[in-house]
């Protein structure tokens, strides 16, 4: 089994909104990564957890704020957008965070900023 | 620096094989990837190599790898409207953990 899930599948959100993303794997995997796509582009990575501690941030802004509660589990909270925010954002997971380790990404979620 | 380079487009007939092609430029050890998204979905992993390989073939996939041109290709053989999709290629390399470096990403057209 190599399922990552994501939550909500879309979301539509104001500027002055607060909501949150969440990821999921039950593979064991210890290293999990946040990345943003905009529409034809390739994903830009944000953040990696490695057991369940930041390793990367990709000087993201700090309107976006991740969350490593457990081991299967991470979110991406998000507060004051702005309409560039827009994009599909996905999650993905590694067994460890080794270039020799195959990262499986989930099936993201469409964020939408009016 | 790395940097991954793929063509934008491709445009084969159903039942015929697909060539996409992706130029990377580090040189040290390194796995390369092929993942496959499709409208509005996630990327699925197709298939990887290392670099000290030349080929991997798994059923209709085929990943070529020329290291001394850095170059890869996946071809799809017997191509199916079903895998109509954008493919990126990517890197990961020894000195930076597990980071991949995308390639543009070629969206391939299946006509039937």
């Amino acid at each position: 089994d190599t399922e990552v899930t994501q939550t909500p599948k879309h979301l539509v959100m104001g500027m002055t909104n607060k909501k949150s993303l969440k990821c999921e794997q039950h593979m064991g995997h210890r290293a999990m990564y946040w990345y943003k796509q905009k529409a034809k582009k390739p994903p830009e990575l944000m953040f990696v957890y490695s057991y369940e501690k930041l390793s990367i941030n990709e000087s993201v802004p700090s309107r976006f704020s991740p969350e490593c509660p457990n081991s299967s589990l991470l979110n991406l909270h998000l507060h004051a957008l702005q309409p560039e925010d827009s994009a599909l954002y996905l999650c993905a997971s590694s067994q460890d965070f080794s270039y020799t380790d195959t990262q499986y990404f989930g099936p993201g979620t469409r964020l939408t900023v009016l | 620096g790395e940097d991954v380079e793929q063509s934008l487009f491709l445009s084969v007939r159903e039942g015929d094989s697909s060539v996409i092609n992706c130029t990377y430029t580090d040189s040290s050890s390194t796995y390369l990837y092929w993942y496959k998204q499709e409208p509005g979905a996630g990327l699925q992993l197709l298939t990887y190599i290392f670099s000290n390989m030349d080929m991997k073939q798994d059923q209709r996939l085929t990943v070529l790898l020329n290291k001394k041109d850095k170059h890869l290709s996946l071809r799809i053989a017997d191509t199916q409207t079903g895998d109509s999709a954008i493919y990126f290629c990517a890197e990961s390399t020894g000195d930076a953990g597990n980071m991949l470096t995308f390639g543009g990403g070629t969206r391939l057209m299946v006509k039937p």
